[in-house]
């Protein structure tokens, strides 16, 4: 089982170009989340997906958009990258039920200059 | 404002040393989860605590959660080179999880 698995490990890119952040499970699980992690500042939530077809804001949304393509695949838009969005960005799913341990992928680093 | 907070924020100790770190909140959850975190990789699980009052033993590690379900703290006794890293709490409240900031552990040989 490959767990949770994220692309692209490294990106750098241009103010106001756009990429997507793609995540998929293999666990079967129903909740999808996408976290943003800077120094000092823990993990905040983007956007979260508590099973397919519903997506909702989490603490940080602006800028962001997501997808929820199915069970398995939950992506991360930005439509216009800013500096302000350099960061390591986290793809985490849990069952959803339950104590709904959170499985988390190795990351993304993005830097905006 | 930190929904969660952890302390101390960076702790650096000599291997065979105890410590204890600390996460604590003004809010209630239901269940509060401990990772650790090595540079590079995403948050690892190791353990949760569901409840008030609950501790549970890993080996050296030892977490408790307060009887409110407001704080939880990691007791690691004998710390060892490995058990550098980022440590961190998190809090669920309905759906989804509040991380606090980290304690970044640093043991030396």
């Amino acid at each position: 089982n490959a767990g949770v698995t994220q692309t692209p490990k490294f990106q750098v890119l241009k103010t106001g170009q756009s990429m997507t952040l793609q995540c998929a499970q293999d666990m079967n699980h129903n909740s999808m989340y996408w976290y943003r992690q800077d120094p000092g500042m823990g993990l905040r939530l983007i956007y979260y997906s508590a099973s397919e077809g519903t997506t909702d804001k989490g603490e940080v949304p602006n800028g962001y958009n997501v997808s929820r393509l199915n069970k398995r695949e939950f992506s991360l838009r930005l439509e216009s990258a800013a500096p302000s969005q350099t960061s390591v960005y986290f793809c985490a799913s849990t069952t959803g039920t339950g104590v709904s341990e959170q499985y988390f992928g190795p990351g993304t680093r993005l830097t905006v200059t | 404002t930190q929904l969660l907070e952890q302390s101390p924020q960076f702790l650096s100790i000599q291997e065979g040393e105890n410590l204890t770190v600390y996460c604590n909140s003004s809010s209630v959850f239901s269940s509060l989860q401990w990772y650790r975190q090595e540079p590079g990789e995403g948050p690892v699980l190791l353990v949760t605590v569901v409840t008030g009052g609950e501790v549970k033993k890993l080996k050296r590690l030892t977490f408790q959660f307060g009887d409110a379900r407001k704080d939880s703290s990691l007791h690691i006794t004998v710390a060892q080179p490995g058990d550098t890293g980022l440590y961190l709490c998190a809090g669920r409240i309905d759906q989804n999880f509040v991380f606090g900031p980290g304690t970044r552990l640093s043991v030396l040989p």
